[in-house]
């Protein structure tokens, strides 16, 4: 069946704006995982979805990050006011069931702030 | 705190030669580890998924062992190919009471010359 999905591929935005990042997980997983990939700082957990719920959000950077989940399939990953060290690229994952299991992980959208 | 070390940072083998790649953590009350491989510009691959009541997972070409008591894990790759040159990462995964979070090692770059 068809992986996880994101949009949009590549982002760019001006500092101060907005952002809305889209992910589409393998139909039928219940777990969501949001990640972020920098080049100083490797790959951090940000948000954990179980459902539509957020058992676990200790990896937000900060409040102008905010992330849901919708009818327990896609989640919208939303940056307010972005700042140049939002760039990097945004990685989503799903799996079946909760964080006992496999992550399969979409292929990214990179964000760029000017 | 978990916190996943990988060594060596990055690695150049002529093409044939078996090699291994290593992970450590320090919380060995890590519920699984799970192996990825990131080509360049590309989401992650998932590898191979180790449960903390396994020692050891094959898949082709692939083994990886955990040893929780020491707090390692190792991926050995047989008669490597230049199509196995990624980044190589190793995360370990916390039970359901520390959360859905992966943390990851800074990945290990290989490269595989013809």
């Amino acid at each position: 069946g068809a992986g996880v999905s994101q949009s949009p591929s590549n982002k760019v935005t001006e500092k101060g704006k907005d952002v809305e990042l889209r992910c589409d997980p393998i139909s039928g997983h219940t777990a969501l995982y949001w990640y972020r990939q920098s080049l100083g700082q490797g790959l951090e957990f940000l948000i954990y979805f179980q459902g539509n719920s957020a058992p676990d959000k200790s990896g937000l950077p900060s409040d102008r990050f905010s992330a849901e989940r919708t009818g327990g399939s896609v989640s919208t990953l939303t940056i307010q006011r972005t700042q140049q060290e939002d760039s990097a690229v945004y990685l989503c994952a799903s799996s079946f069931f909760d964080s006992t299991d496999e992550q399969y992980f979409g292929p990214g959208t990179r964000l760029t702030v000017t | 705190k978990q916190e996943v070390t990988q060594i060596p940072a990055a690695l150049s083998v002529p093409e044939g030669e078996n090699l291994v790649l290593n992970c450590s953590f320090t919380d060995s009350a890590i519920y699984n580890l799970q192996w990825f491989r990131q080509d360049p510009g590309k989401g992650l691959t998932s590898l191979l998924l180790i449960q903390s009541s396994q020692r050891e997972q094959t898949s082709g070409r692939l083994n990886a062992s955990l040893d929780k008591s020491s707090g390692r894990s190792t991926l050995y790759i047989a008669a490597s190919q230049p199509g196995d040159s990624a980044t190589y990462l190793c995360a370990g995964g916390g039970n359901l009471s520390q959360g859905g979070k992966l943390i990851f090692g800074q990945g290990t770059e290989l490269s595989v010359k013809p």
